[in-house]
């Protein structure tokens, strides 16, 4: 059964600090997604990344930055987490092709910034 | 602009009613898919259904079916003699190809209660 595995389902981090979200896949999609949902906005993209070491801004990427070393992780940094992005983050994958390939969600990661 | 629009922001209902979930979207393109997603309490999101813009055929997959309407722009769904277990957030979202690659643009969500 194909997988998408985000590392921790709840983070409480302090304003200030510099949070790791993971995502791991493991069914070699070359399409990564990064987004975060919050009540009445629906899920809106923060990045994505074609393939190995490419990066793409998506709809809101201040104050958030990526990392994809390897096909199947696609890391999300926040480099000074700030109160408002507490929020819920869920990773995706896809493989490269047509638009008729769906997406594979993770389980989601709450991250709380107190 | 690329939207996609739930207005429903909550419904909630009996067990055994039907219940129908808003969708309209917005697009330029000519080609593009329409999805629906099924958060439960779990958090993740479920697949249900993708339907691609030249294909308008309603379609019926057990007690859930979607209706295609590109004359207005819209992709309702319907649940038949609802369930407890069909309480969750749905989603709809738009599929469009953006510098080179494809992205889902998703709605605001519907959360959906059937109460017993």
């Amino acid at each position: 059964d194909v997988k998408v595995t985000q590392s921790s389902r709840y983070l409480v981090k302090r304003t200030g600090e510099k949070v790791f979200l993971e995502c791991v896949q493991d069914m070699d999609h070359e399409n990564m997604f990064w987004y975060r949902q919050d009540p009445g906005l629906g899920l809106r993209l923060i990045y994505f990344s074609y393939d190995v070491k490419m990066k793409e801004k998506g709809d809101i990427p201040e104050g958030y930055s990526v990392s994809r070393e390897k096909k199947e992780r696609f890391s999300l940094i926040l480099e000074s987490a700030s109160t408002n992005q507490t929020s819920m983050y869920l990773c995706a994958s896809r493989i490269r092709g047509g638009f008729n390939y769906g997406y594979t969600f993770g389980s989601g990661t709450r991250l709380t910034v107190v | 602009a690329q939207k996609v629009t739930q207005a429903q922001t909550e419904i909630s209902v009996v067990e055994k009613e039907d219940v129908t979930l808003d969708c309209v979207y917005e697009t330029r393109d000519t080609t593009y898919y329409l999805f629906w997603y099924k958060q439960p309490p779990s958090g993740e999101l479920v697949f249900l259904i993708r339907r691609n813009s030249f294909d308008e055929q309603n379609e019926i997959s057990g007690r859930y079916s979607w209706n295609f309407q590109k004359s207005t722009s819209s992709f309702n769904f319907t649940i038949t003699a609802s369930q407890v277990v069909d309480s969750a957030v749905y989603f709809c979202a738009l599929s469009l190809i953006i510098q080179g690659a494809q992205k889902l643009v998703f709605g605001q969500g519907t959360r959906l209660t059937i109460n017993p």
